[in-house]
């Protein structure tokens, strides 16, 4: 089955600057990449995801990018604000019934 | 719409103990997914179905059981716990055609 690494496990920016969180994904056939984002005591929340018949993807602050080849994903955050610092997990799916989600970051914005 | 809603949010069990999850969801999705998640780790499928009387093992299915006996509910059993199964539970749902996973607020298990 598909596996899917997640790297680094925690992470911590200086308010303003960029964060990035890598994935590894292992099944090919893998289609559809979510970013969901967790904060403490509350439920996963979407908050990007990528298809693979494009290479990247922006909404406002946050973009993910696509390297089918090289079979990863990265989750780009800018100008980081207080409200970012949260669990981000990143997710991987071959269009079928499941998602299968990397470990998770842990993401500290320093004031 | 309330979306997809779980009971009880807290629960404490005595070591073979039995309960069971409540999940239900108003928005006629087909799929729904039990996951559980450890503290400080990822998030690990425990059961699928995809429709009515339709369910299926996921990574981490042994001491978990499920029914699906409607659309909008798709509760899940522990037999006999074990300390190994205090974790959060997560239930979600989502359409068959679309990819957004919806996820409920979460039950809070601990088994002493």
């Amino acid at each position: 089955g598909e596996n899917v690494e997640q790297h680094p496990s925690t992470l911590s920016v200086q308010e303003g600057d960029s964060a990035v969180i890598k994935c590894t994904y292992s099944d090919s056939a893998s289609n559809y990449f979510p970013w969901y984002k967790q904060e403490l005591g509350k439920r996963p929340q979407l908050i990007i995801d990528i298809r693979s018949n494009v290479g990247e993807k922006k909404d406002q602050r946050i973009a993910v990018t696509l390297n089918k080849t090289a079979k990863h994903f990265s989750l780009h955050i800018t100008e980081t604000q207080p409200e970012d610092s949260a669990v981000y997990f990143c997710a991987a799916s071959a269009g079928n019934e499941k998602l299968t989600f990397g470990t998770g970051t842990r993401l500290t914005i320093i004031p | 719409n309330a979306g997809v809603t779980q009971t009880p949010k807290f629960r404490i069990l005595k070591i073979g103990q039995s309960m069971t999850l409540q999940c239900t969801q108003d928005m006629n999705h087909n799929y729904m997914y039990w996951y559980r998640q450890d503290p400080g780790m990822g998030l690990k499928l425990i059961y699928y179905s995809v429709g009515a009387g339709i369910t299926d093992k996921g990574e981490v299915p042994n001491g978990y059981n499920v029914s699906r006996s409607t659309t909008e509910d798709f509760p899940l059993r522990l037999e006999l716990a074990a300390p190994s199964q205090t974790s959060v539970y997560f239930c979600a749902s989502r359409t068959a055609s679309g990819n957004t996973i919806y996820f409920g607020e979460g039950s809070w298990l601990t088994v002493v």
